[in-house]
This record gives structure tokens, C-alpha cells and sequence, in this order.
């Protein structure tokens, strides 16, 4: 079973409009990231929270933002998609770093297309 | 510099090589560090953690050097199937996953 869900698995947005992807975890996981990934790059960390404690990256456009409701939802809004935009967005959570196995899982990613 | 450095290859062996892969970080208060294999249009997958002492899984060995800030994965007896994209990725202070630029490897018959 899927232990971390986004939806939609692809998502065709119009230039400007704003578009939300969303990410749910039955992982009961504290952390949960998302991450942007370009055709032959490595997924780029966007922001993270630990509980409900948002953690942006520096890099991270403004028009990226995020909103997590609740230890098991977390979402992506993009309030102007550019064509630059265009991308695998991928959710993963993981457990509080106190223990030794903090890798994280991912989801199948959201693969957005800007027209 | 980046934070976490990878060769980003492709790195092409025939069936049955032995290949190694590097990986160098920046951050010296990293705490944990893992290789995820990708495989193309696909989400990352966890291929095994790398603790201090070094550990083995199977045909796969991963090193960790805290001193040089440089971790390894070798891989041998390759396979078909290995071929994919092999990200480094280094756990930082405050939660913060970080991705290598990731090596490609090619297999061939």
C-alpha cells in the first residue's frame, strides 16, 4: 500500500494560474518535504516542515508556498506557474532525526506541465 | 560550492563490472547519509543507508569517511537492471534532506 500519496500524478496548468498539488502520509511522520525536479537534475530541496515548523529554502521562489493542515496533509500552491515552472514535484516525508533511520519516502511525484 | 557533489557520470559497464561511485559533502554537521536509485520518471527509492563502520547489502557496499566528508557506493557484479541514476543524499542539521546531482549508470550486455 501507498504510504505516501500525491495527487494529482500529472497536472496541466495554464500560464498564471495558480495550481495546488497535494501530498497525504500514513506514515505519521514529523517531517515532510517538497522537492523540485528538472529533466537530468536532481531533485531540489523547495521547503520542509518538521511538525508545523516551515523551513524555506533560501533559492525557493515566492511564488512557491506551502500549507500543512495537519501531521498527515501537506500541499504545494504555485500562485503564478511560469514555464519555468514545468517539473516533477515530489512529496516525501520522514521520521523525527533523534533515531538513526531518517531516510525519507517519497511519493510517485505530481509531474506539472505549464501551457 | 554545492553542498552535495556527485560525478554525474554516465558511467557505462559492461555486465558483471564492478563500479564505485562517489559522493562529497560540505556540511561537516551532517548527521546521516543515504543512496537512493532513480530510475527514469520515477520517484527516488531508498537503495540503503550509510552508517560509520560501512555496511553491505548483497552485491552493494557503502563507505562513509566524516573526515574527508566523502561517501561511497560500489556495486558489483552489475546487472542489467542497475542501470538507473544514483543520488547521494546527506541528512543536515534541522531535518534538511539534500540531494546529490546524482551519477548515471548504463549496464550493458
Amino acid at each position: 500500500d501507498a504510504m505516501v500519496i500525491q495527487n494529482p500524478r500529472y497536472q496541466v496548468t495554464q500560464f498564471g494560474k495558480p495550481v495546488t498539488l497535494s501530498c497525504s502520509q500514513t506514515l505519521n511522520h514529523n517531517v515532510m518535504y517538497w522537492y523540485q525536479q528538472k529533466s537530468s537534475q536532481a531533485p531540489k530541496l523547495l521547503f520542509h516542515y518538521y511538525d508545523k515548523d516551515f523551513n524555506n529554502e533560501a533559492d525557493t521562489p515566492d511564488n512557491f508556498q506551502s500549507r500543512r493542515p495537519n501531521t498527515s496533509f501537506c500541499f504545494l500552491d504555485i500562485r503564478s506557474p511560469g514555464l519555468g515552472d514545468a517539473a516533477m514535484y515530489l512529496c516525501a516525508t520522514s521520521r523525527d532525526p533523534g533515531g538513526l533511520n531518517t531516510e525519507a519516502f517519497f511519493g510517485q511525484g505530481t509531474r506539472l506541465t505549464v501551457v | 560550492r554545492k553542498e552535495v557533489e556527485q560525478d554525474p557520470g554516465p558511467f557505462n559497464v559492461p555486465e558483471g563490472a564492478t563500479v564505485a561511485f562517489n559522493c562529497t559533502y560540505s556540511n561537516s554537521a551532517s548527521q546521516s547519509f543515504f543512496w537512493y536509485r532513480q530510475d527514469c520518471r520515477k520517484e527516488p527509492k531508498l537503495l540503503m543507508s550509510v552508517y560509520s563502520s560501512g555496511n553491505e547489502d548483497g552485491r552493494f557496499t557503502a563507505q562513509l569517511n566524516r573526515a574527508s566528508q566523502y561517501i561511497s557506493l560500489l556495486i558489483r557484479d552489475s546487472k542489467l537492471s542497475d542501470s538507473a541514476t544514483y543520488l547521494c543524499v546527506v541528512n543536515q542539521r534541522f531535518q534538511k534532506l539534500v540531494f546529490g546531482t546524482g551519477t548515471r549508470l548504463l549496464v550493458s550486455p
